[in-house]
């Protein structure tokens, strides 16, 4: 089993809509989690940290399930400029000693 | 800072021919990882060190890969021989090690072995 799994996707939404990504993660000893957008050709950047409360930031919403081992990301109101690959990243290392473990991603295109 | 940063950034090579990626890690941060990224595999982690220090080498793929980091703002990453299979993006990253922090990517190497 993968350390982080992803459904691929790809997820093709209406402008304006609202989409949820799920990732399932196998370590339970697994610190700290985030969420990375992927543009096409370039690099990842972090889109937002994923708390144990949840945590918003403008249109985007993450949350962390310990028990059942998942995150989401939840966007409302998806813009054009949302269309990317969203990648979640667990650390399966303990703090100091921090092993950031990819998920191979899910790509959005938001549809005019 | 100018981030952290690859080279080159393209690199066309032939089978067998030895192939070296450059990173130039953030200053001040003291984690450094290699990931490969491909279309079937996504993004991979490779190796990575702390403080110089290589931690975890068990997603080299075989032993044609190797790194180092022979201090704190450069780290370099050698395939011998290339193969075609070896063809991917090749992405380094650096951040400070504590809670939540982020890892700063650089663009990437795009490797192509034909």
């Amino acid at each position: 089993r993968k350390e982080v799994e992803q459904d691929p996707g790809p997820f093709n939404v209406p402008e304006g809509a609202t989409v949820a990504f799920n990732c399932t993660y196998s370590n339970s000893a697994s610190q700290s989690f985030f969420w990375y957008r992927q543009d096409c050709r370039k690099e990842p950047k972090l889109l937002m940290s994923v708390y144990s409360s949840g945590n918003e930031d403008g249109r985007f919403t993450a949350q962390l399930n310990r028990a059942s081992q998942y995150i989401s990301l939840l966007i409302r109101d998806s813009k054009l400029s949302d269309s990317a690959t969203y990648l979640c990243v667990v650390n399966v290392g303990g703090f100091g000693n921090e092993k950031l473990t990819f998920g191979t991603g899910t790509r959005l295109t938001i549809i005019p | 800072d100018a981030g952290v940063i690859q080279s080159p950034r393209h690199e066309v090579t032939e089978m067998g021919q030895e192939v070296t990626l450059r990173c130039k890690p953030i200053s001040g941060h003291n984690s450094l990882f290699w990931y490969r990224q491909t279309m079937m595999r996504g993004l991979e982690l490779l190796i990575y060190f702390n403080n110089n220090v290589p931690i975890d080498d068990s997603g080299m793929p075989e032993d044609r890969f190797s790194a180092k980091m022979p201090n704190a703002s450069f780290s370099t990453l050698k395939i011998q021989p290339s193969e075609p299979r070896d063809s991917a993006v090749y992405f380094c990253a650096s951040f400070l090690r504590g809670r939540d922090t982020e890892a700063f990517f650089g663009q990437g190497t795009r490797l192509t072995v034909v």
